[in-house]
Parts: C-alpha cells; structure tokens; sequence
C-alpha cells in the first residue's frame, strides 16, 4: 500500500479564517513533506518532518505552521492567507530518516483557494 | 545550488511517434526520480534511476541516467493519448537531502 491521504480535497476560505489541511499515511514512513503547487509549474518544499520532528523549514511565512502529531499524521494549520497563497498543497512521505534518499509517494493534494 | 533544467517544456505529438525528453541538472547526483501529473491530480512515481548507466522501463517510457554527463532522458515509444500530462524529473544531489523538480514537460499526444 503505498497511498498517502489528503483533507479535505477542496479548501475555499477567507483572509481572516484559520483552517488545517491534513494528511496520513499508514505505510511506516518516518519523513513527510509539504509542497505547493502552483498551476503549470513544479512543486515547491515548504517542510519536511524527520521521524516527527521539523527538519527543514524553507523560510515559509508564519501564516503556514506546521505540526506532526505522531509518525502518520502531518496536518498544515493555515491563518491570514493571502490570495497569492491559492494553490495546490500536496503533502509526501518517504522511508528513510533524512527522506531525501528513498521515493517520495505524494497524496491527492489539497486545492487551496484564498479570497 | 541544484538547477534541473528539463526540454522541452512543451511536447505536442501524434499518436505512434517516438519521443525523447531530457532532463539535466547542475551538480552531483546518483538518484534521479521521473514523475507524472495529469491535470489537477497528485504525481505519480514513474522511475528511480539509482546509478550512472540505470535504464527503466515501463509499457511505453523508457528512462536512463548518464551520471557523468548529468543527464537523464525519458523516451516515449509510440505514443497513445492516455500518456498526455505533464512529466517532471527530479534530483537529490550526493550531499543533500532535498529533492528538486525541473518545471517539467507538458505532454499532448493527439489522435
């Protein structure tokens, strides 16, 4: 089983509103990831969780915060949004310690619309 | 810093024509990862290239390494209209952790 799952699917809210995207996968990885898409261009690394603790923040603003709860749970807590911050947020895992090494397998990806 | 530069960009092909993309980055690496996306979905892994001289292959593609040369290529034999979406590359150099995409290649094979 190499399926990571993604909630919710679709995300519409306001730049005042606070909102959580989630992600889990069951497959015993020990390094997850959060990206974001935006249209027609590569995914970008927002963060990397090691074995549940923050391993790389890529100087994502404050308004993105993110937590890992156990080693299957990934979730993106998301307050004062901007409109540019609109896009496609895909959450990742991978076997190995640092994730670098081993395959990333990707979830479905969450369609984030600020207004 | 890694660069991974992917051509061309845009592919527009008729069925049962053969294709090559490629894809070159800037520093050392020896794990070269193919993914697809179709339009509004997830990506999907293709290939792990693991070493200079890997050669994979899947039903139409095909993908191969040349670690010295820095380059990878996936080719497309004879293509058919459900390959259409976009092909990313992606490199993991020797001393880091992060994996960087090229901006990819947007594929459309037409009847």
């Amino acid at each position: 089983d190499t399926e990571v799952t993604q909630t919710p699917k679709h995300l519409v809210m306001g730049m005042t509103n606070k909102k959580s995207l989630k992600c889990e996968q069951h497959m015993g990885h020990r390094a997850m990831y959060w990206y974001k898409q935006k249209a027609k261009k590569p995914p970008e690394l927002m963060f990397v969780y090691s074995y549940e603790k923050l391993s790389i923040n890529e100087s994502v603003p404050s308004r993105f915060s993110p937590e890992c709860p156990n080693s299957s749970l990934l979730n993106l807590h998301l307050h004062a949004l901007q409109p540019e911050d609109s896009a496609l947020y895909l959450c990742a895992s991978s076997q190995g310690p640092t994730g670098g090494w081993e395959t990333q397998y990707f979830g479905p990806g969450t369609r984030l619309l600020v207004l | 810093e890694l660069k991974v530069e992917q051509n061309p960009l845009f592919l527009s092909m008729q069925e049962g024509k053969n294709y090559t993309i490629y894809c070159n980055y800037s520093t050392t690496s020896d794990r070269l990862y193919w993914y697809r996306q179709d339009p509004g979905k997830s990506l999907e892994s293709l290939f792990v290239l693991l070493s200079n001289g890997a050669v994979k292959q899947e039903g139409r593609l095909m993908a191969s390494l040349d670690t010295k040369a820095r380059l990878s290529t996936l080719h497309i034999t004879a293509a058919v209209h459900d390959l259409s979406a976009t092909y990313f590359c992606a490199v993991v150099e020797t001393s880091g952790s992060r994996l960087t995409f090229g901006e990819g290649t947007q594929l459309t094979v037409n009847p």
